[in-house]
């Protein structure tokens, strides 16, 4: 069974720093394309960030460039997204997902909770 | 990025049919066939309904459809019920970015 679970949430004052965890199982991970999608209470979905099986290729969102770093270690089936410099309107629902091969995120995980606030 | 558009809500009686709409860009929908829908149940992780605009994945009942036209992608739910209730969103890679619909709260009357 496909399984995506985040971890790392919790509370930062705005300008501080998080890094989020998600840790896979039941597929080969480094065969699949991860990405981030994060929710604000209430709120629509908003696409984060991306990258490739390999760790090579990394996209963002114009709202997070420079400020969030996406990555991965396929040796522990894990993707983690290191959030800096944030803001109180990114107090939000972080998922994590699985981009399937012929397109569409397929698994997400249940989401970690972000709230950035003083 | 700017989202892409789709109504607030819809709304149909059991047995009827709703069409969800989303409106991009020459950018993003109307240049790319990875088009995706999603519901999201409240309290729940977004579920994938529909890839590449037209294609349903294993399980889902054929009761969804995709299309697009254009700039406007569109999400139809046949012999609507009540566990249809859901918040749903549209998706659209551009380049090897990725946007969402604003989101559509379709509710079974």
């Amino acid at each position: 069974e496909v399984q995506l679970v985040e971890s790392g949430g919790g509370l930062v004052q705005p300008g501080g720093s998080l890094r989020l965890s998600c840790t896979a199982s039941g597929f080969t991970f480094d065969n699949y394309w991860v990405t981030w999608v994060r929710q604000s209470p209430g709120g629509g979905l908003e696409w984060v960030a991306i990258i490739s099986p390999d760790g090579g290729e990394k996209f963002y969102a114009d709202s997070v460039k420079g400020r969030f770093t996406i990555s991965r270690d396929n040796a522990k089936n894990s993707l983690r997204l290191q959030m800096d410099s944030l803001r109180v309107e990114e107090t939000a629902v972080y998922h994590c997902a699985r981009e399937g091969y012929v397109g569409g995120f397929d698994y997400w995980g249940q989401g970690t909770l972000v709230t950035v606030s003083s | 990025q700017s989202a892409l558009t789709q109504p607030p809500s819809v709304s149909g009686s059991p047995g009827q049919s709703v069409t969800i709409s989303c409106t991009g860009t020459t950018g993003d929908i109307g240049s790319t066939d990875h088009v995706s829908w999603y519901r999201q149940p409240p309290g729940t992780a977004p579920k994938l309904m529909i890839y590449k605009v037209i294609n349903r994945p294993s399980g889902v009942p054929d009761r969804f459809s995709g299309s697009k036209s254009g700039n406007t992608a569109s999400l139809t739910i046949s012999g609507l019920q009540a566990e249809d209730e859901a918040d749903y969103y549209c998706s659209s890679l551009s380049g090897r970015v990725y946007v969402f619909g604003t989101g559509t709260n379709v509710a079974v009357l």
